[in-house]
């Protein structure tokens, strides 16, 4: 069963814009977040990340939000730019039996038109 | 942020043949590694995690006589695919553990090996 979850898997925005990715997960053990994002035949690139004691972390363009009673997380980059075009992967991190496990969503592309 | 190489980044192999796919950790010791594999369009899959000197702890669903794997060192695992079978192709990637900013477990992860079995 998927644990993490991202619904509408492609967005498109317009260079300058907002670009809101949504996830949510269903794991209350998870403690933390994580988004990744990913272009073609790479593996993905760690982007920004949030304890699950927190509701927010900004790092330059990028801010998570955690609404954890909802068990939501979002993305937001802004202002969007053409090299933000690429697969954008939510995690979500709990450790079991000693060892740290990440559940990913499927994805969300995103396409930044200039 | 860390470096974690695989190699080779792409493999084609005949069907019945094993392939072997190493992951390092360029810059930094990696006590625990792991391995996904993606199809397209789907997420990420955790097949296995790794400690180093200790045998590998496989997902369910996932064949450990298969999907050999071997952490012989702080900067090396290995995945070996025996008998390699069509179904098999997939983009294989590899992560390193380590702690990263604060308390957050961060993995780096590999440029990925696209294998492809004829």
């Amino acid at each position: 069963d998927q644990q993490v979850k991202q619904n509408s898997p492609s967005l498109s925005v317009q260079e300058g814009r907002i670009s809101i990715l949504n996830c949510d997960y269903t794991n209350s053990m998870f403690d933390y977040f994580l988004w990744y994002k990913k272009y073609p035949a790479e593996g993905p690139t760690f982007l920004i990340s949030i304890s699950s004691i927190k509701d927010k972390n900004e790092d330059g363009r990028f801010t998570v939000f955690l609404n954890k009673s909802a068990k939501h997380l979002s993305l937001h980059i802004v202002p969007s730019q053409p090299g933000d075009s690429a697969v954008y992967f939510c995690a979500a991190s709990a450790t079991e039996d000693g060892n740290n496990r990440l559940a990913f969503g499927k994805g969300n592309q995103v396409v930044v038109i200039p | 942020g860390a470096v974690v190489s695989q190699h080779p980044s792409r493999v084609i192999c005949k069907s019945g043949t094993s392939v072997k796919i190493e992951c390092r950790s360029l810059d930094f010791q990696a006590t625990t590694m792991f391995w996904y594999r993606q199809f397209p369009k789907q997420s990420l899959m955790l097949m296995a995690t790794s400690n180093e000197g200790s045998k590998a702890t496989y997902e369910q669903g996932v064949e450990k006589d298969k999907f050999l794997i071997n952490h012989a060192s702080l900067t090396l695992s290995t995945l070996t695919v025996t008998s390699a079978h069509p179904e098999d192709s997939s983009f294989y990637i590899c992560s390193a553990g380590s702690k990263g900013r604060g308390t957050a477990y961060e993995q780096y992860f590999g440029p990925g090996t696209r294998l492809t079995v004829t």
